[in-house]
């Protein structure tokens, strides 16, 4: 069984450029979270979309955005990037939704550096 | 809101010591506990969860842990740590008012030959 996949695996961009990072849950997982990891904050909690539809969002601006399509396919897009978004973020896919509930797992990641 | 806290930002050992990892959490309710590794340039993989049940939870590669209501604790150990230990150690706990699962800032395990 194929695990999650992401992609692409590295990516640089500019200030005020916009990024779209995509995920592949595990086949048959219906739900995807996204996580922001860096070394000063550590793993930050971004959303989770469970049947195309956003369940729970952390504690981030509104330039971090997301959406999940009918075949449980995710989309994470950050508008008007800033420096600080430099990081690797992660997704996680699981069987149902409710983070608690059910085990998560974990793709590479995609490592963004912001210039 | 519910915290964790790992003690130790690095850990060092020898091949063949114990291994111990410190998780400490923030709650009045048993919540649901977890133990993730990372290895470099990779993403983070389970390797055990506490829910309900027996305390001591056994997980994949040697690691088990307790959790230890009392003490508010969930320590990771391995008894004899191997080189291809090495690696970033996550504890996460659940907030079940808030539907996340909280991380620790982690602990980067060295094993030496």
């Amino acid at each position: 069984k194929a695990g999650v996949t992401q992609t692409p695996r590295y990516l640089i961009k500019t200030r005020g450029q916009q990024v779209t990072l995509s995920c592949s849950p595990i086949s048959g997982h219906r739900s995807v979270s996204w996580y922001q990891q860096t070394p000063g904050q550590g793993l930050q909690f971004l959303f989770e979309y469970f049947s195309e539809t956003q369940r729970n969002k952390g504690n981030f601006p509104g330039r971090f955005s997301g959406r999940q399509f009918s075949n449980s396919r995710s989309e994470m897009n950050v508008s008007t990037l800033e420096l600080g978004d430099s990081a690797l973020y992660l997704c996680a896919s699981s069987l149902v939704w409710g983070l608690y509930t059910d085990t998560q797992y974990f793709g590479p990641g995609t490592r963004l550096t912001v210039l | 809101a519910q915290s964790v806290t790992q003690l130790g930002s690095h850990v060092s050992v020898s091949e063949g010591a114990l291994v111990l990892l410190r998780c400490n959490y923030s709650s009045s309710v048993p919540p649901y506990l977890f133990w993730y590794v990372q290895y470099p340039n990779q993403g983070l993989q389970l390797l055990l969860k506490y829910t309900t049940g027996a305390t001591l939870v056994k997980g994949i590669n040697g690691f088990e842990a307790e959790f230890k209501k009392s003490e508010t604790s969930f320590h990771l150990t391995k008894p004899s740590a191997h080189m291809s230990d090495a690696a970033e150690y996550f504890c996460a706990v659940s907030d079940l008012d808030t539907d996340k699962l909280i991380f620790g800032t982690g602990t980067r395990l060295q094993v030496f030959p």
